[in-house]
């Protein structure tokens, strides 16, 4: 079975500065997508960067880029120029790719001191 | 505006009783999901359903129950028989057989057992 693993339950940054949350995952497939997302305190879940599996060069979207290393099952998002606005949980995800499940792991929580 | 609404926003329940959380889309998307949402857990899927009258349970379907009788809608009955319904509850939509992998979630539902 896959599984999702964030072991940083908090992580903490100071504004401007850089912050790097981990992801590893557990799968015998090898076409799937992973995704972050955030969850800040209103509760919805927004999507923030997906990196398909089969593409080597890493996702970026502005401020958030990942580090895909496929053959160490690794995942992490890097956050740059951290804003107040980032403070949030965030969530790794798994999907295989044609099929409909997405599986998350347990959430890290991120703050940002001014 | 397409999305995903959820409703209501905050519900409380006496044991004993079902309570039926709503969830309808907008954005024309097959598959619909169902994540509950406890601290330290991340999400975990009660079930989701790739097409209407039909639906498949998740990892924690025990005690829950749901329809697909419209696209638009997929509605999740918390029964009697969930032994600790409190919890976050998250609606999510997709389009099947996906391009892009990711789901589109709603606001999400409080459900307090008193």
């Amino acid at each position: 079975a896959q599984t999702v693993t964030q072991s940083q339950p908090e992580m903490s940054v100071q504004e401007a500065e850089t912050v790097t949350l981990s992801c590893t995952y557990d799968t015998s497939e090898s076409d799937y997508y992973l995704f972050w997302y955030k969850q800040p305190p209103s509760r919805q879940m927004i999507l923030v960067i997906r990196q398909e599996a089969y593409k080597q060069q890493n996702a970026t979207e502005n401020r958030f880029s990942v580090n895909f290393q496929k053959a160490a099952k690794s995942f992490s998002l890097k956050i740059s120029d951290s804003q107040l606005g980032d403070a949030a949980m965030y969530f790794c995800a798994y999907r295989r790719r044609n099929t409909d499940k997405l599986i998350f792991g347990t959430g890290t929580r991120l703050q940002v001191f001014p | 505006d397409g999305g995903i609404t959820q409703s209501p926003k905050y519900l409380f329940r006496k044991e004993g009783q079902n309570v039926t959380l709503s969830c309808e889309q907008n954005l024309n998307h097959d598959a619909m999901y169902w994540y509950r949402q406890d601290p330290g857990q991340g999400l975990r899927l009660i079930y989701y359903s790739q097409i209407v009258n039909d639906f498949q349970k998740g990892d924690i379907a025990e005690g829950y129950s749901v329809s697909r009788e419209k696209k638009e809608s997929f509605p999740l009955t918390v029964t009697s028989a969930q032994k600790n319904p409190t919890a976050f509850y998250l609606c999510a939509s997709s389009i099947t057989g996906t391009y892009t992998g990711e789901l589109f979630f709603g606001e999400g539902s409080r459900l307090t057992v008193l």
